[in-house]
């Protein structure tokens, strides 16, 4: 089956820096790769998704980027605000196991003022 | 219009005993899963459901048993309660199964003592 690696399982970062969290995935075959963000005590929520025939995409101040060649995906947060702390998990999806989400372990960031 | 909606919220069993977690979305979805979440681990996927009639294990079925009881409600049992399903769990759903967006229940922490 799908196996999502993601690093790095913590970071933490000023205010007003840029943070960038890498997924690596081992199914040619997945198609569909979202970001979802969990704040502590609460459910998993989309932030950004990238789908197969795109190569970047951006949202305000999230992007994502899709490399299939090499089998990773980025997220890249830039100017950082407090708000953002929270748990950020990758995830890929394919044909298998009923196109389920397949999630990295996550990543805690913690921005500080 | 509820979403994905997950009962109870947090359960305590004794070694041994069973329950069954509820969970019903009203957004028409055809595709349903149960994950569990452990601290460090991401969301592991238990079982899933890709349409209505259809169930299928996932990555941690051993344990637990699924009911797709109609389109809308996913019910996940635990028929012999042990400390090592002490979890948070959550349910989700998707319109369909292509690179769409899953949508999170509000979770249920279980305590096995």
């Amino acid at each position: 089956g799908e196996n999502v690696e993601q690093h790095p399982s913590t970071l933490s970062v000023q205010e007003g820096d840029s943070a960038v969290i890498k997924c690596t995935y081992s199914d040619s075959a997945s198609n569909y790769f979202p970001w979802y963000k969990q704040e502590l005590g609460k459910r998993p929520q989309l932030i950004i998704d990238i789908r197969s025939n795109v190569g970047e995409k951006k949202d305000q101040r999230i992007a994502v980027t899709l490399n299939k060649t090499a089998k990773h995906f980025s997220l890249h947060i830039t100017e950082t605000q407090p708000e953002d702390s929270a748990v950020y998990f990758c995830a890929a999806t394919n044909s298998n196991s009923g196109y389920a989400l397949n999630f990295g372990k996550g990543t805690s960031l913690l921005v500080t003022p | 219009n509820a979403g994905v909606t997950q009962t109870p919220k947090f359960q305590v069993l004794k070694t041994g005993q069973s329950m069954t977690l509820q969970c019903a979305q009203d957004m028409n979805h055809n595709s349903m899963y149960w994950y569990r979440q452990d601290p460090g681990m991401g969301l592991r996927l238990i079982y899933y459901s890709a349409s209505e009639g259809t169930t299928d294990k996932g990555e941690v079925p051993n344990g637990y048993n699924v009911s797709r009881l109609n389109k809308r409600e996913f019910s996940l049992r635990l028929e012999s309660a042990a400390p090592s399903q002490t979890s948070v769990y959550f349910c989700a759903s998707r319109i369909d199964s292509l690179n769409t967006e899953a949508f999170f229940g509000q979770g249920t922490r279980l305590t096995v003592v």
